[in-house]
């Protein structure tokens, strides 16, 4: 079964300064997504970034980019320039590519100090 | 467009009774996904429904039930709570297909409190 692990419970950063989540997964699928999501205390999930597993390249979104290393089963986040806007929990997702079950990590919280 | 949205956004049950949830998708979503929310056990996969049926299933006991209606709204049902029961209840929707691609939009849930 797919599983998501997520080692870091709570991180916290400078304001304008880098932090990065990390996450790994164990999968026997050669082809799969991987997201990371946000959790603000809204509740409402939302998508912050995709990977495609079949794709080399990491993806990137503004402040927000991936370090995709499939072989060592490796999805971190990195989140540049971080604003107060960026505190939320952050969930690291797995989903096959041939159902939507998505499995999720435990969540890494972010703290993100003025 | 609306977003998802779930009703009740607060509940508050005892133990043996039964509650259902409610999810209405964004238009033209045809796949809602339920997943449960915990401190314990983080974000559960419930199930997902497509078309009126099921189609995938994670791994609760048959307490837990839903259905989906012909607009693609769906419901969860779980019936005799139980303490261990009390979560925020996530429901997501996408287009269709098999794999959501991160394609799929939260509502904001239903955070059910058993006493």
């Amino acid at each position: 079964a797919q599983t998501v692990t997520q080692s870091q419970p709570e991180m916290s950063v400078q304001e304008a300064e880098t932090v990065t989540l990390s996450c790994t997964y164990d999968t026997s699928e050669s082809d799969y997504y991987l997201f990371w999501y946000k959790q603000p205390p809204s509740r409402q999930m939302i998508l912050v970034i995709r990977q495609e597993a079949y794709k080399q390249q990491n993806a990137t979104e503004n402040r927000f980019s991936v370090n995709f290393q499939k072989a060592a089963k490796s999805f971190s986040l990195k989140i540049s320039d971080s604003q107060l806007g960026d505190a939320a929990m952050y969930f690291c997702a797995y989903e096959g590519n041939n159902n939507n079950d998505m499995r999720f990590g435990a969540g890494t919280r972010l703290t993100v100090k003025p | 467009k609306a977003g998802v949205t779930q009703t009740p956004r607060y509940l508050i049950k005892t133990r043996g009774q039964q509650v259902t949830l409610s999810c209405s998708p964004i238009s033209g979503h045809r796949s809602v996904s339920w997943y449960q929310q915990t401190p314990g056990q983080g974000l559960q996969f419930l199930f997902e429904y497509f078309s009126e049926t099921q189609r995938n299933k994670g791994n609760f006991p048959g307490r837990f039930s839903g259905r989906q209606f012909s607009n693609s709204r769906s419901e969860m049902n779980v019936s005799t709570l139980e303490l261990g029961d009390s979560a925020l209840y996530l429901c997501a929707s996408s287009l269709d297909g098999t794999t959501t691609r991160g394609f799929q939009y939260f509502g904001a849930g239903t955070r059910l409190s058993v006493l």
